[in-house]
């Protein structure tokens, strides 16, 4: 069965450092992968997406992502993070055009 | 932000009661979705629904159903509550599928507690 996965549960910065949230999938074919955002009580907002073409795409805020077909993974980058990024992190894959599969999510603290 | 409206946003009820959640979208997207927010379980599609009276399982769709006689709106119903379902619920809506848009849009989330 087609599936997401996120390792990392829990992640404490501090302000300046430098961020890779990991996501895994699974499944065989075409897949369209996603990082979405959802900052302390509000609902979900779209940070970049994947569809085909360059590997390395970038979104929002700073944030990129790089689509490694071979280790079937699509990583979530910032170079320097802010106290403003702390939020929950969720990675999702479109596996057959019409329904996203979500990961458990990352929660990152960033602290000044 | 698109236009989505759930309600209620809070609801408190005992087990073994019914429950309705609404969606509300005047985005006239076809696709809708309800997922399910845990901790250590993220989000999890419930049903969804890609046209007027046409829906489909997801992952954790036992215990509760869905009906779509409206492009505006998407009803969840849980017949009988029990305290699993306690959970925040979230409907996102699309025009085209999560292909062609690559974005679902989302609702404020309703919080239910099952005691």
């Amino acid at each position: 069965a087609q599936s997401v996965s996120q390792h990392n549960h829990h992640v404490i910065l501090s302000e300046a450092a430098s961020l890779e949230l990991g996501c895994n999938y699974s499944y065989g074919g075409t897949v369209n992968l996603f990082w979405y955002v959802q900052y302390p009580g509000q609902h979900l907002q779209l940070l970049l997406k994947y569809f085909s073409g360059d590997p390395l795409v970038k979104g929002i805020k700073g944030f990129e992502a790089e689509f490694i077909k071979s280790k079937f993974s699509f990583n979530l980058r910032k170079p320097s993070v802010q106290w403003s990024d702390t939020a929950e992190y969720f990675c999702a894959g479109d596996f057959n055009g019409d329904k996203l599969i979500f990961g458990t999510g990352t929660r990152l603290q960033v602290f000044p | 932000d698109a236009g989505i409206t759930q309600s209620p946003r809070h609801k408190v009820t005992e087990t073994g009661t019914p429950v309705t959640l609404r969606c509300h979208q005047t985005e006239n997207h076809r696709y809708m979705y309800w997922y399910r927010q845990d901790p250590g379980h993220g989000l999890r599609l419930i049903h969804y629904s890609y046209g007027v009276k046409d829906t489909d399982k997801g992952e954790v769709s036992d215990g509760y159903s869905v009906s779509r006689s409206k492009t505006e709106d998407f009803l969840l119903t849980l017949e009988s509550a029990t305290s699993s379902q306690t959970s925040v619920y979230f409907c996102a809506t699309t025009g085209g599928g999560p292909s062609n848009t690559g974005e679902l849009f989302f609702g404020e989330g309703s919080r239910l507690t099952v005691l």
